[in-house]
């Protein structure tokens, strides 16, 4: 069964600190994506990043990157240099390619403290 | 400005009546999804349409309805059959060929 684990339902970190949220997947699939959403207080759901799972290189875009390790099927997110801002609920998603659906973990709420 | 629209953003019904929760996209994609989410939780997927008239059940599709009659527009109604309505809604649509999912704003409901 399609499954992603997030162990971390709760993490305070201090401002200007580098964070990383652990995600962990289970497929059988061999071709799949996965992605980290961002969702604030507002509720709406932010992309944030994606990585493919031919791609050799980890994802990154500006303060966020994806350590893809599939060899562990492990997607963890890292943001460097932590601002307020980013206090947030983060979900770590799949979507096996031969599948039309996304699979969603249960997410892991940020606290940037000043 | 190209983007999902949900309304309305926060939504008061009694027990018993139907609502529908409106979702409509004018970035031309092609699939649309509703999910639910219950505090504390991640997102479950209620239905989902990859084409215009045409859509599939998600994990929990029991008590809601949908249709797809227009590409830009993907409602979702909430019958009285579903038991515990009350939740956040989240609209989602996807380019064609792409694999990301990019969300409206939601819809709160709240059933009395």
């Amino acid at each position: 069964a399609q499954k992603i684990t997030q162990t971390q339902p709760g993490m305070f970190v201090q401002e200007k600190e580098a964070v990383t949220l652990d995600c962990t997947y289970d497929t059988s699939d061999q071709s799949y994506g996965l992605f980290w959403y961002k969702q604030p207080s507002s509720g709406e759901m932010i992309f944030l990043i994606y990585q493919g799972s031919y791609d050799e290189q980890n994802a990154t875009e500006g303060r966020y990157s994806l350590n893809f390790q599939k060899a562990r099927k492990s997607a963890n997110l890292v943001i460097s240099a932590s601002q307020l801002g980013d206090s947030a609920m983060y979900f770590c998603a799949m979507r096996p390619f031969a599948d039309d659906k996304i699979i969603f973990g249960k997410g892991t709420r940020l606290h940037i403290l000043p | 400005d190209g983007g999902i629209t949900q309304s309305p953003k926060y939504l008061f019904r009694k027990e018993g009546q139907n609502v529908t929760l409106s979702c409509e996209q004018n970035l031309n994609h092609d699939a649309m999804y509703w999910y639910r989410q219950d505090p504390g939780q991640g997102l479950r997927l209620i239905y989902y349409s990859q084409i215009v008239n045409d859509f599939q059940k998600g994990d929990i599709a029991e008590g809601y309805s949908v249709s797809r009659e227009k590409k830009e527009s993907f409602p979702l109604t909430v019958t009285s059959a579903q038991k515990n309505p009350t939740a956040f809604y989240l609209c989602a649509s996807t380019p064609t060929g792409a694999d990301t999912q990019y969300f409206g704003p939601g819809t709160r409901l709240t059933v009395l």
